[in-house]
């Protein structure tokens, strides 16, 4: 059985940094590309930023270029997304989801977390 | 950049069948997914490549694409399909969500 499991968020001033985590198992990690959605509490899904399976494509949202960098460690079966210089409207519940086709980038997202809330708050 | 539009409600009594809309320019040239979303609980994949089904999913959900406009119609429809549905495609690179339909079962 797939699983993917967040953690990291929390409560984090304007202008700091936060570094999420997703555990993966019940799959062969470093065959499939993974991404960062996130949904502010009763709105809609916003992607945040993909990364292929050898992170030889790296692919950022507008809105999160130049202050969020997302990485994975094949290795330890881990997806991460560092955030910096976060803002008020960065606060949502952040996913991590796997896409479906292995080696595959630009598919479509067979399993999902249960999501971190990361709020940015003074 | 590339925009998804989706209408916020929709609306069906139970056994009928509900259709959602997304719109997007020559949204045809893409393939589009859809997710349902439950409160409290993460997306769902329901349909992928514009018609597919994955396993799991009940053969009253199917999906079109044709010119600007991909549909998600549920036949049948069930007091446990009520939820959020949201439309996704590829722009190039960039991942890109509908804006999201909630459907009501009346």
């Amino acid at each position: 059985e797939v699983q993917l499991v967040e953690s990291g968020g929390g409560l984090v001033q304007p202008g700091r940094s936060l570094r999420l985590s997703c555990g993966a198992s019940g799959f062969k990690f470093d065959d499939f590309a993974m991404h960062w959605v996130r949904q502010v509490p009763g709105k809609g899904l916003e992607w945040v930023s993909g990364i292929n399976w050898n992170s030889g494509r790296i692919v950022y949202a507008d809105s999160v270029q130049g202050r969020f960098t997302i990485s994975r460690d094949n290795a330890k079966n881990s997806l991460f997304l560092q955030m910096d210089s976060l803002r008020l409207e960065d606060t949502a519940f952040y996913f991590c989801a796997k896409e479906a086709v292995v080696r595959i980038y630009a598919t479509q997202f067979d399993s999902w977390g249960r999501g971190t809330l990361v709020t940015v708050s003074a | 950049s590339y925009e998804l539009t989706q209408p916020p409600s929709v609306s069906v009594s139970p056994g009928q069948t509900a259709r959602i809309t997304c719109s997007g320019d020559k949204l045809v040239e893409k393939y589009t997914s859809w997710y349902q979303q439950k409160p409290g609980q993460s997306p769902v994949l329901v349909i992928y490549q514009d018609t597919k089904r994955p396993s799991g999913i009940p053969e009253r959900f199917s999906g079109s694409n044709s010119g600007n406009t991909a549909t998600l119609t549920i036949s049948g429809t069930q007091a446990v399909d009520e939820a959020d549905y949201y439309c996704q495609a590829w722009d190039r690179i960039a991942c890109v969500f509908g804006t999201g339909t909630k459907v009501t079962v009346l």
